[in-house]
């Protein structure tokens, strides 16, 4: 069993749709959350960091963590083309440097 | 955050050869990791650089296939060595967030196709 798991996708929604993209996790170590997004060619972007179970806005996107059931979320409001990319979530445990990522969810939003 | 310049940006190899692969930082950072990101799979770490001493590498990663060198605070390089297609992925290099380092920033990477 992968320490975290992500759906690949890909997804493909409409522009102006809420997106969820999610990951799982077995280790109970994680203290640290991330989502990254990449685009194509392109190296990952930090958008969102959380350390603690609950939900934190940025804007139109909302990271969410239940610790208690090994769960990740990000969500994306009012979806723009512009957010089409792959997303990866990834963590850490308090002890560690290493980052364990998920394999990325691959979102396309069109027009 | 850190501005990572990283080059090549993409690169096709014969089978056998060497390529390195260079990491710029615009400031001065205690660590840099090198990550392997294959098709369909995650990131993966390969290892870390500390200035000044040799890198720890992941298992699964050894010195002779991918040496590293980190000669300053800025600065960073990864040789793929005698290439295989298996080798064919894209590897990133990333820093810790000065500040905030618990944040990792990333180069926009280079692109390996080895034929």
């Amino acid at each position: 069993q992968k320490e975290v798991e992500q759906d690949p996708g890909p997804l493909s929604v409409p522009e102006g749709a809420i997106v969820s993209l999610n990951c799982t996790y077995s280790n109970s170590a994680f203290q640290y959350f991330m989502w990254y997004r990449q685009y194509s060619r392109k190296g990952p972007e930090l958008l969102m960091y959380t350390y603690s179970s609950g939900n934190k806005e940025d804007g139109r996107f909302t990271a969410q963590v239940d610790k208690s059931s090994k769960y990740i979320s990000l969500f994306i409001r009012d979806s723009q083309p512009s957010d089409s990319a792959t997303y990866l979530c990834a963590m850490r445990s308090y002890n560690t440097d290493k980052l364990i990522f998920g394999t990325g969810t691959r979102l396309q939003v069109f027009p | 955050s850190a501005v990572i310049s990283q080059k090549p940006s993409r690169d096709i190899c014969q089978r056998g050869t060497s390529l390195t692969i260079q990491c710029q930082v615009d400031s001065q950072v205690t660590m840099m990791f090198w990550y392997r990101q294959q098709p369909g799979q995650s990131l993966t770490l390969i290892a870390t650089a500390n200035q000044g001493s040799e890198a720890t590498y992941e298992s699964g990663f050894v010195i002779d296939k991918f040496p590293i060198s980190r000669p300053n605070l800025t600065f960073s390089t990864l040789t793929v060595s005698n290439m295989s297609p298996e080798d064919s992925s894209i590897y990133l290099c990333s820093v810790e967030g000065g500040s905030e380092p618990e944040k990792l920033f990333f180069g926009s990477g280079t692109q390996l196709s080895v034929l």
